[in-house]
């Protein structure tokens, strides 16, 4: 147990519809990061928080946004879906930046859009 | 798209046997991680080797870097089954993100 939770593990839902994934950090991490993986992407880095604020943004479409709460866990929104954003979704968290530190995952959100 | 890439793609070998898998990178950086996957679920930490390292080993595991290559290698030495899994690098560098590679698939058949 890598300390990093996630929920929902599982979401299947129509093209078109919004979604959010919410993920707690491991007590006393910073830094959260989110990641898509799919057969064809491979694991595509999203976007990254420390402490509340964005530091780093990867492939994230538009469509998609996260904030980091004051709490310090995060949520990933995902709207006007499509077939192809169908992926597990990670979320990890780490003591400060990945020049530095290692990552801790979480154990994902498979999310199914049919 | 990804900057590292492991190779091989896929490695299938016999329990107790060692596995070698080796990354490349682009850019500078200051660490190289290696993390381990098993089918559908999150990574797992195995080992960060800094910049200004060139060897380093945890239980069964030994890394190398070698910056003026870009590359690493992960050797497992004495395979296990358990070991099964899909192994990933991931470079990081000044700019607050984890680069992973595309992995490989290390299969050790009992």
């Amino acid at each position: 147990d890598s300390g990093v939770t996630q929920t929902p593990k599982h979401l299947i839902t129509a093209t078109g519809q919004r979604v959010t994934l919410r993920c707690s950090p491991r007590s006393g991490d910073l830094s959260v990061y989110w990641y898509q993986q799919s057969l064809d992407q491979g694991l595509q880095f999203l976007i990254h928080y420390y402490n509340g604020e964005e530091r780093a943004k990867g492939n994230i479409l538009e469509r998609f946004s996260a904030q980091q709460f004051p709490d310090l866990h995060s949520e990933l929104n995902l709207s006007s879906l499509e077939l192809g954003d169908s992926a597990l979704y990670f979320c990890a968290s780490s003591a400060g930046p990945p020049s530095s530190y290692e990552q801790y995952f979480g154990p994902g959100t498979r999310l199914t859009v049919t | 798209s990804q900057q590292g890439e492991e190779d091989p793609q896929a490695l299938s070998i016999q329990e107790g046997e060692n596995a070698t898998m080796n990354c490349s990178y682009k850019t500078s950086i200051n660490n190289l991680q290696w993390y381990r996957q098993n089918s559908g679920r999150g990574l797992v930490h195995l080992i960060l080797i800094r910049s200004n390292e060139r060897e380093k080993h945890s239980g069964r595991l030994r890394v190398t870097l070698d910056t003026s290559k870009k590359s690493s290698s992960l050797l497992i030495t004495a395979s296990r089954a358990a070991d099964t899994a899909s192994y990933f690098c991931a470079s990081g560098g000044s700019n607050y993100k984890l680069t992973f590679g595309k992995g490989t698939l290390l299969t050790v058949n009992p």
